[in-house]
């Protein structure tokens, strides 16, 4: 257990319906990472929250937004859903700040979506 | 937007011998990591560099930092079944925590 959780692990959904994922970070992380990693491919950077506010995004579509909650957790919302989107989408955490900490971030065990 | 590059993008050794994996910044960066992912796992932190010219070793794991901090590099000596997985660098831009990852190289080994 890294100590991130993400629900579900699974999710299998029809195009154009809507999905939320959900993170709970490592306690005492303040910032949270949404990546994404299709089959066999790298982890694309989606988004970043600190503390409550969004502090970096990457090629996020629009059809994608995310949100970090008063207690740190985050949920990334995925709508009109396309056979494309399916994939692994992981969350990570890490201390905060503008430097990364020694450890580095700490992933989740990811949430596999398969759009059908 | 930052890019981070990763060769071979898939290395397949005997169990024993060497691998060494290269990553490629298209900026200068504050800071590299690494990562392992195992297969159907997710990505575990291996270590941060930081300085210029920077060498850390963990047992068989030698990492490296390039002079222009723009470049790294990861050797396995002796590599184990233990191993295989897929290695990222992930690169980090000052000012920013936010980490771009390499296209990951894949070792596989056979024993």
């Amino acid at each position: 257990d890294s100590g991130v959780t993400q629900t579900p692990k699974h999710l299998i959904t029809a195009t154009g319906q809507r999905v939320t994922l959900r993170c709970s970070p490592r306690s005492g992380d303040l910032s949270v990472y949404w990546y994404q990693q299709s089959l066999d491919q790298g982890l694309q950077f989606l988004i970043q929250y600190y503390n409550g506010e969004e502090r970096a995004k990457g090629n996020i579509l629009e059809r994608f937004s995310a949100q970090q909650f008063p207690d740190l957790h985050s949920e990334l919302n995925l709508s009109s859903l396309e056979l494309g989107d399916s994939a692994l989408y992981f969350c990570a955490s890490s201390g905060g700040g503008n430097n990364p900490p020694g450890y580095g971030y700490t992933f989740g065990s990811g949430t596999r979506l398969t759009v059908v | 937007g930052q890019q981070v590059m990763q060769i071979p993008q898939y290395q397949h050794v005997q169990e024993g011998e060497d691998f060494t994996t290269y990553c490629n910044s298209s900026t200068t960066l504050s800071n590299i990591q690494w990562y392992k992912q195992r297969p159907g796992g997710h990505p575990v932190f291996l270590i941060q560099l930081v300085k210029s010219g920077e060498v850390k070793k963990q047992k068989r794991l030698t990492f490296q930092f390039g002079e222009a901090k723009k470049n790294s590099s990861l050797h396995i000596t002796a590599t184990q079944t233990t191993d295989v997985g897929t290695y990222f660098c992930a690169g980090g831009e000052t000012g920013f925590q936010k980490l771009v990852f390499g296209t990951g190289t894949r070792l596989l080994v056979s024993p």
